[in-house]
């Protein structure tokens, strides 16, 4: 089965870098999504198409994908950011989803 | 303002069925895919399944882990989509959300990712 892989946890202080990867096979021919999720919320598109911001996220976030690991990076990361960040994306070229295990964002 | 509210949720014995529906506002239903999620306590999003509009065969896909057990439709005339859930069984426990998708085509194939969410309902399945 398809996997996508990332860090558990991120830790960071307010006004640092933030970087939350996510790798698996066959990234190249995939687009990758991210997703936020704040406790006890529903997740919201944060990244779309590996690099790609929706309406109302902030400037801060941004995403990238090399090949071999597709990147979310929140730049000058605040207390508000913090929670659980997913990757998301296809199983080989089918349109059956699979999500990363997420990982915990800490900012303080 | 794009709402999507899902219902149905319930506390349930192992091996029972359960029906899920996902009520939509704000958008025009059919021109999108709508897609299910779940989450277990304290884990990470399981995609589901989705299905896909009429443009794009109206066919639904579903997770390995319930393949054959459970079933999505839809009511394009209600804006309304079913997730139907048999054979119960406690791993099924969780909070189901529903997902409006757009969609990517991608050297012939339909790629799918969610742009808004429900809140969820949440499904206890006791053994």
């Amino acid at each position: 089965s398809y996997e996508l892989t990332q860090p558990p946890s991120v830790s960071v202080s307010p006004g640092q870098t933030a970087r939350i990867t996510c790798s698996g096979d066959a990234l190249p021919k995939k687009y990758i999504h991210w997703y936020q999720q704040k406790s006890g919320q529903a997740p919201v598109l944060v990244i779309y198409e590996d690099n790609k911001r929706p309406s109302g996220i902030p400037e801060r976030f941004t995403g990238s994908n090399s090949g071999t690991m597709a990147t979310l990076t929140i730049s000058g990361a605040q207390v508000e950011d913090e929670g659980d960040y997913y990757c998301y994306s296809t199983v080989n070229e089918t349109t059956q989803g699979v999500f990363g295990g997420g990982t915990k964002l800490t900012v303080l | 303002e794009v709402q999507l509210v899902e219902s149905g949720g319930d506390f349930i014995q192992a091996g029972r069925s359960l029906r899920l529906s996902c009520t939509t506002f704000g958008f025009t239903f059919g021109d999108f895919a709508l897609s299910w999620f779940r989450q277990a306590p304290g884990k990470g999003l399981e995609w589901v399944g989705l299905i896909r509009n009429k443009p794009y065969g109206g066919t639904p896909e579903y997770a390995a882990s319930v393949k054959g057990r459970f079933s999505i439709s839809r009511d394009d005339s209600e804006s309304v989509a079913y997730l139907v859930m048999d054979s119960l069984k406690s791993d099924d426990t969780g909070v189901y959300y529903c997902a409006r998708n757009r969609v990517l085509m991608v050297r012939g194939v339909d790629y799918y990712y969610m742009d808004a969410w429900g809140k969820g309902t949440t499904v206890t399945v006791s053994s």
